[in-house]
């Protein structure tokens, strides 16, 4: 069970395109979803953290109008690279966290990530 | 803010030594600490979780100990083997966001 998908795992884009990027919990609805950012040989950088149906609270420095996340149905998040630029090539990973009974509140079920590579 | 710091930032061993990799936290008001893995280019593999109250868990050839009053935890491998090759992550949590230490990547030479 807490089985996470995450789609497309890669993305080559053009500079100056769009790129969304899914997150589904599977097996359980998710309350809470989160989004990271991965450099290479660096940590997961939380970006933002999103409730279903209210707006994404984002972490310090991470843009709002340039990272769009929608968490629009108990299953389903989705992150939007708007304008995307060679800059904001990374590895970006979702995670799916639920309030319901059987499931922690405080655990995070992850998301195999998407590489994104912006040409 | 909550900083999670990961030592060695690199280790190899022969196959067959045991592994230690440590793990030290600023914040010790956590609710709980994992231990994931990563695989190049991959995402990540939930190995153990603690939750606060705990003291250990143990599961097969990895066992992870956390000493909150301290602000570390230590995972330890037993009888390291070339499939154990891998980046090794550790996590807090704290009002229900993870903080990540930069992770022990791991070479285990056959």
């Amino acid at each position: 069970g807490a089985v996470v998908s995450q789609h497309p795992s890669r993305v080559i884009c053009k500079s100056g395109t769009s790129v969304k990027i899914e997150c589904r919990s599977l097996d359980f609805q998710a309350t809470t979803m989160f989004w990271y950012r991965q450099f290479p040989k660096k940590s997961l950088m939380l970006m933002a953290t999103s409730n279903e149906g209210s707006k994404a609270t984002y972490e310090q420095g991470v843009e709002k109008d340039k990272f769009l996340i929608n968490h629009a149905s108990l299953t389903l998040s989705t992150l939007t690279v708007t304008s995307a630029h060679p800059e904001d090539s990374s590895f970006y990973i979702c995670s799916a966290s639920s309030a319901a009974h059987g499931l922690a509140k405080n655990i995070q079920y992850f998301g195999a990530g998407t590489r994104l590579s912006v040409l | 803010k909550q900083e999670v710091t990961q030592i060695p930032a690199a280790l190899s061993v022969p196959e067959g030594e045991n592994l230690v990799l440590n793990c030290s936290f600023t914040d010790s008001a956590i609710y709980n600490l994992q231990w994931f893995r990563q695989d190049p280019g991959k995402g990540l593999t939930s190995l153990l979780l603690i939750q606060s109250s705990q003291r250990e868990q143990t599961s097969g050839r990895l066992n992870a100990s956390l000493d909150k009053s301290s602000g570390r935890s230590t995972l330890y491998i037993a009888a390291s083997q070339p499939g154990d090759s891998a980046t090794y992550l550790c996590a807090v949590s704290n009002d229900y966001k993870l903080s990540f230490g930069a992770g022990t990547t791991v070479t285990v030479r056959a």
